[in-house]
């Protein structure tokens, strides 16, 4: 059983650039989610959905697009990156029951650089 | 808006030594509270979580956590640390949006690091 993928780990942009950060589970959860964690700010909730089609925004959505075409992925696009980018981002998903009862399974993360 | 202050952001400790990782959370009508943690290069593990029912909570790995209502504080605590429990622990509190969908909300963390 794969859990949650997320594929690169590392990448390098230039400010600009423009990349999408993959995400993909076989757990059939309907729930995923994208956070980035930055030193001293633990993990911020970026974008989230609830199901195929419907997304929402979290903490800290500017400058990051996502969509949810299939249960199964859920890519976080960056249409012009800043340094600001500059983090860990984690794919987080679980069945839509309720946090309570389901724990958010994690990706092992995409370290990505922007200079 | 929920809130959590994790107040340590390092706690350095001997092995064999007991911990104790504070977490504080914003009040609120009914609080859900979780414990994460996160070993070097991998992704965030449940530890624990409290829902209702017993105010102490035992977790993975010999860690337990007590849930203080009127201190607003879920303090993540284990009587004998190990080598292998150097990692970052994340405290979290659960909050419901408008459309009924849990989300989590995390602390900044505390960096435990266990010393031979």
């Amino acid at each position: 059983n794969a859990g949650v993928t997320q594929t690169p780990k590392f990448q390098v942009l230039k400010t600009g650039q423009s990349m999408t950060l993959q995400c993909a589970q076989d757990m059939n959860h309907e729930y995923m989610s994208w956070y980035r964690q930055d030193p001293g700010m633990g993990l911020r909730l970026i974008h989230y959905s609830v199901g195929a089609g419907i997304t929402d925004q979290g903490e800290v959505p500017n400058g990051y697009n996502v969509s949810r075409s299939t249960t199964e992925d859920f890519p976080l696009r960056l249409l012009s990156a800043a340094p600001s980018q500059t983090s860990v981002y984690f794919c987080a998903s679980r069945p839509q029951d309720s946090s309570y009862n389901s724990p958010l399974h994690f990706g092992n993360g995409t370290r990505l650089t922007v200079t | 808006a929920q809130s959590v202050t994790q107040l340590d952001s390092q706690v350095p400790v001997f092995e064999e030594a007991p911990v104790e990782l504070r977490c504080n959370y914003s009040s609120s009508v009914s609080v859900y509270l979780f414990w994460y943690v996160q070993y070097p290069n991998q992704g965030l593990q449940l530890l624990l979580k409290y829902l209702s029912g017993s105010t102490l909570v035992k977790g993975i790995n010999g860690f337990e956590a007590e849930f203080n209502k009127s201190q607003t504080s879920f303090h993540l605590r284990k009587p004998s640390v190990h080598i292998s429990d150097t990692a970052e622990y994340f405290c979290a509190v659960s909050e419901t949006d408008y459309y009924n969908t849990d989300k989590l909300i995390f602390g900044t963390g505390t960096r435990l690091q266990v010393f031979p």
